[in-house]
């Protein structure tokens, strides 16, 4: 079955590093295109970044850019954010999600999520 | 960017009711809008995709409507299990991907 796992999730100090991990099994991870999405402390959803399946493409939230950078290595199903300059409002449960694209209207949305990772960013 | 409004932001109801949560873009997109749902302490599941489209294994009292801004997510008959979070997320202008500030629906 598809599964999306993190990890590398941690407690930082501001100013930091972290690298986050997302690997998939289940699927052809060459196929997909995965996002990044976060949520803070008793916050809602927030979208963070994403990857194209061949990695040509890539996006990001304003608040991120030229911080964190999103990258993917097909031959071992596994995508990655390095997360730089960290800052406390960074705090959040990071998730990995698949984007799926529907048949007839083309909409995108993501269908497999994993179960996050946590980054607390705090002196 | 497109804004996403969700409506209301808590409700209280009871077993069996059905209920209605709203969500309204800032401009049209068609029909790129999805519904997820989250509870406590799990990742968010995707129930609705393409404003009507009931994703595999989702229960049928899950339903969804609307076109351009306008947009809703009815649950026919709550159950136990449907009290939870529920997100709404546009994909028609990206980036940004929005999500809705969440409608967190409690047990009356």
């Amino acid at each position: 079955q598809v599964q999306l796992v993190e990890s590398g999730g941690g407690v930082v100090q501001p100013g930091g590093s972290l690298r986050l991990s997302c690997t998939a099994s289940g699927f052809n991870f060459n196929n997909y295109g995965i996002h990044w999405v976060r949520q803070a402390p008793a916050k809602g959803l927030e979208w963070v970044a994403f990857i194209r399946h061949d990695g040509s493409i890539k996006y990001y939230v304003d608040s991120v850019k030229g911080r964190f950078t999103i990258s993917r290595d097909n031959s071992k199903n596994t995508l990655s954010l390095q997360m730089n300059s960290l800052r406390p409002d960074d705090t959040a449960m990071y998730y990995c999600a698949r984007k799926k694209i529907a048949k007839d209207i083309k909409v995108e949305y993501f269908d497999y999520w994993g179960q996050g990772t946590l980054v607390t960013v705090s002196s | 960017d497109i804004q996403m409004t969700q409506a209301p932001s808590s409700l209280s109801a009871s077993v069996g009711d059905r209920v209605t949560i709203t969500c309204r873009a800032s401009q049209s997109i068609s029909s790129y809008i999805n519904w997820y749902q989250q509870k406590p302490g799990e990742a968010p599941k995707l129930l609705i995709y393409s404003a009507s489209s009931l994703q595999s294994g989702v229960p049928s009292r899950f339903s969804g409507s609307g076109s351009g801004t306008d947009f809703t997510l009815t649950i026919s008959s709550l159950q136990p299990e449907d009290f939870a979070t529920y997100y709404c997320q546009q994909t028609f202008s990206i980036p940004p991907i929005i999500f809705g500030q969440g409608t967190r629906l409690e047990f009356k």
